[in-house]
């Protein structure tokens, strides 16, 4: 079973619009890291914003910010004020700290438009 | 830069052959993990070594080895390459394994293309 669902396999926005990127998860390990990634065109992996199952409060970092909701298994990014730079691929990923090892979603290719 | 090192960037080998993809982990991370990324099947988890001992792994097929050293750096060899091997392959660190190593960083991969 898919642990990690990245429902867009694509997006086109606008540049300065706010954007969010779905991602729903499924574990039944209480203990677990949410990961989001940006993979621009030149493949490398770049880490955007973590966060942990036990968090009270939604990550943030920068223009990211994860909008956790631990009921509903999702934990969509949101980026604010997009910019041409932030066109590229968007991985989100879990880690369940019985198993330790990370597992990815399918990804979600952000088109930012000028 | 995520602090994670791999080398070599690109390669180009023939089917049949052997290669060895290094990554050195960032300074004072004890979890080392490799992935697979092709077009097909997206990114795919290979194994993870803590402080030298392999702890998980993933769809890493017979003809793939890893192991990580005692300065902990890590090598992922790849033998018998067939073209279905074509892909970027990860390596990412981080400082710990559950809940002592939060974030995990990955190097810039390596492009490896079987002709």
């Amino acid at each position: 079973a898919q642990k990690i669902t990245q429902t867009q396999p694509g997006m086109f926005v606008q540049e300065k619009e706010a954007v969010t990127l779905d991602c729903t998860y499924d574990t039944s390990d209480p203990s677990y890291g949410l990961f989001w990634y940006k993979q621009p065109s030149s493949g490398e992996m770049i880490f955007l914003i973590y966060q942990g199952s036990y968090d009270q409060q939604n990550a943030t970092e920068g223009r990211y910010s994860l909008n956790f909701q631990k009921a509903r298994k999702s934990a969509n990014l949101v980026i604010s004020a997009s910019q041409l730079g932030d066109s590229a691929m968007y991985f989100c990923a879990m880690r369940e700290y019985r198993d330790d090892k990370i597992i990815f979603g399918k990804g979600t290719r952000l088109h930012i438009l000028p | 830069d995520s602090g994670v090192t791999q080398t070599p960037k690109h390669l180009i080998t023939a089917t049949g052959q052997r290669v060895t993809l290094r990554c050195s982990p960032r300074s004072g991370d004890l979890s080392v993990y490799w992935y697979q990324q092709s077009l097909d099947q997206g990114l795919q988890f290979l194994i993870q070594y803590y402080n030298g001992e392999e702890r998980a792994k993933g769809n890493i097929l017979e003809r793939f080895s890893a192991q990580q050293f005692p300065d902990l750096h890590s090598e992922l060899n790849l033998s018998s390459l067939e073209l279905g091997d074509s892909a970027l392959y990860f390596c990412a660190s981080s400082a710990g394994t559950g809940t002592a190593g939060n974030t995990i960083y990955f190097g810039e991969g390596s492009w490896l293309t079987v002709v």
